[in-house]
């Protein structure tokens, strides 16, 4: 299934490194998603966006800021990261944020030394 | 603020054995409720929602699940489970306003013994 596509798929960055996680949705939606998916605990939802307006920023820290460019592509830009960010972030989107369901990319796994 | 409770965090049963993942949520509006599964090495997959047409839905694979809203429950269940079911289950919440936000249980892990 390749609906939802995310690159790098690991990443391995040091603390002081900046770098960026790219997702693309093929499915024609208007709505794209951030979530966090950590060893034992639920995913957390990052950020939201909707015809590329950010609608939600769910209290994520500033070293973690997302673009969105256009309806297809969103971005996760990452600096000075801490090592407890380590975890892996997954991509959504939906055909809008009210009654669209959810497809999700296979994630990028993120390594903070 | 919503919440997502799985009560079991990891199951394990044999082939042919009946399934039933516990799913409750806290909030008092209208929902749309969904169950995700996550096999070894691949991504989230859809297996089932509801979106507050007949509370009996049928999913994927053999999946269904039930909407208690006295209960707030949507628990999953199969009647019959196969070695390849073996996964992550997760069950989402989603209020019927235009945020698009998702709340996620902690995720249930079933083990399908051969």
């Amino acid at each position: 299934e390749t609906g939802v596509t995310q690159t790098p798929r690991h990443l391995v960055m040091g603390m002081t490194n900046k770098k960026s996680l790219k997702c693309e949705q093929h499915l024609g939606h208007n709505a794209m998603y951030w979530y966090k998916q950590s060893a034992k605990k639920p995913l957390e939802l990052m950020f939201v966006y909707n015809f590329k307006e950010q609608t939600e920023n769910n209290s994520v820290p500033s070293r973690f800021s997302p673009e969105c460019p256009n309806s297809s592509h969103l971005f996760l830009h990452l600096h000075t990261l801490q090592p407890e960010d380590s975890a892996l972030y997954l991509c959504a989107s939906s055909q809008d944020t009210g009654k669209g369901t959810q497809y999700f990319g296979p994630g990028t796994r993120l390594l903070v030394l | 603020a919503q919440s997502v409770s799985q009560h079991n965090h990891h199951v394990i049963l044999s082939e042919a054995a009946s399934l039933e993942l516990g799913c409750n949520y806290s909030y008092g509006g209208t929902v749309n409720l969904f169950w995700y599964v996550q096999y070894p090495g691949q991504h989230l997959q859809l297996l089932l929602k509801y979106f507050s047409e007949d509370p009996l839905v049928k999913g994927i694979k053999g999946f269904e699940a039930e909407f208690i809203k006295s209960k707030f429950s949507f628990n999953l269940r199969k009647p019959s489970v196969q070695w390849s079911d073996t996964a992550e289950y997760f069950c989402a919440v989603k209020s019927s306003g235009n945020t698009g936000k998702l709340i996620f249980g902690q995720g249930t892990t079933l083990q399908v013994k051969p």
